[in-house]
């Protein structure tokens, strides 16, 4: 019964592959982000997708790729890892109403580690 | 731009000590106020919220009160627990849009 699930748990790859990461909720929320955690904790959104539709797209290099095939899904694509982007990804998802705020609702993170 | 300034961390408290992590925050309209909480190893999780000004959020013996005219709001605990460590994030949501904006983190150590 997990509400927003993320695989894999762990990645470690080399410099300049191709990864992705996925994420998938059960909750019937219509809104998904990714956020990026750096080693200090400080948390970053990437992307949220509404719908299926992209509606926040942070200054992300355009190595970073979201794809959303349905409202409950929302994978990660990495072009050509690079050292700098080792990090804690997370995946969250909300069901955002006319004007209030309904709580985000965050995967337990997928550690991506570059060598 | 809209932004949330959290105190300097790590903290480090023994056990039923108080704690206070100070928040302040800069927005553009009125926004929504949150206390994130993130135990190791897991994602975040909502710990409390308030959406107007003077509310005051509260769970698990956490508080915090949404000032307006100070633009804070501080978590408080009057006794904590070693459970209780974690790092915690304030943020802000404003209704114009869905974007959460959130705090440095603070990573709070309760001895035993």
């Amino acid at each position: 019964d997990t509400a927003v699930s993320q695989t894999p748990k762990y990645l470690v790859t080399q410099m300049g592959n191709d990864k992705s990461i996925k994420c998938e909720q059960n909750l019937g929320h219509d809104t998904m982000y990714w956020y990026k955690q750096d080693s200090k904790k400080f948390l970053k959104i990437m992307f949220s997708y509404n719908n299926k539709e992209l509606i926040i797209n942070e200054t992300v290099p355009n190595r970073f790729s979201p794809k959303s095939p349905d409202k409950a899904h929302l994978n990660l694509h990495i072009n050509s890892l690079e050292l700098g982007d080792s990090a804690v990804y997370f995946c969250a998802s909300s069901q955002e109403g006319r004007g209030r705020y309904n709580e985000q609702f965050f995967g337990p993170g997928t550690r991506l580690t570059v060598l | 731009g809209n932004s949330v300034t959290q105190m300097e961390g790590p903290v480090t408290l023994s056990e039923e000590a108080f704690l206070t992590i100070n928040c302040t925050y800069t927005a553009t309209g009125y926004p929504s106020l949150f206390w994130y909480v993130q135990y190791p190893g897991e994602g975040l999780q909502l710990l409390l919220k308030a959406t107007k000004a003077d509310d005051k959020g509260s769970n698990k013996g956490f508080e915090a009160t949404y000032r307006k005219e100070t633009t804070s709001f501080h978590l408080e605990k009057g006794s904590v627990q070693v459970s209780d460590s974690a790092v915690y994030f304030c943020a802000l949501h404003l209704t114009s849009g869905s974007r959460l904006t959130f705090g440095e983190g603070t990573q709070l150590t309760v001895n035993p």
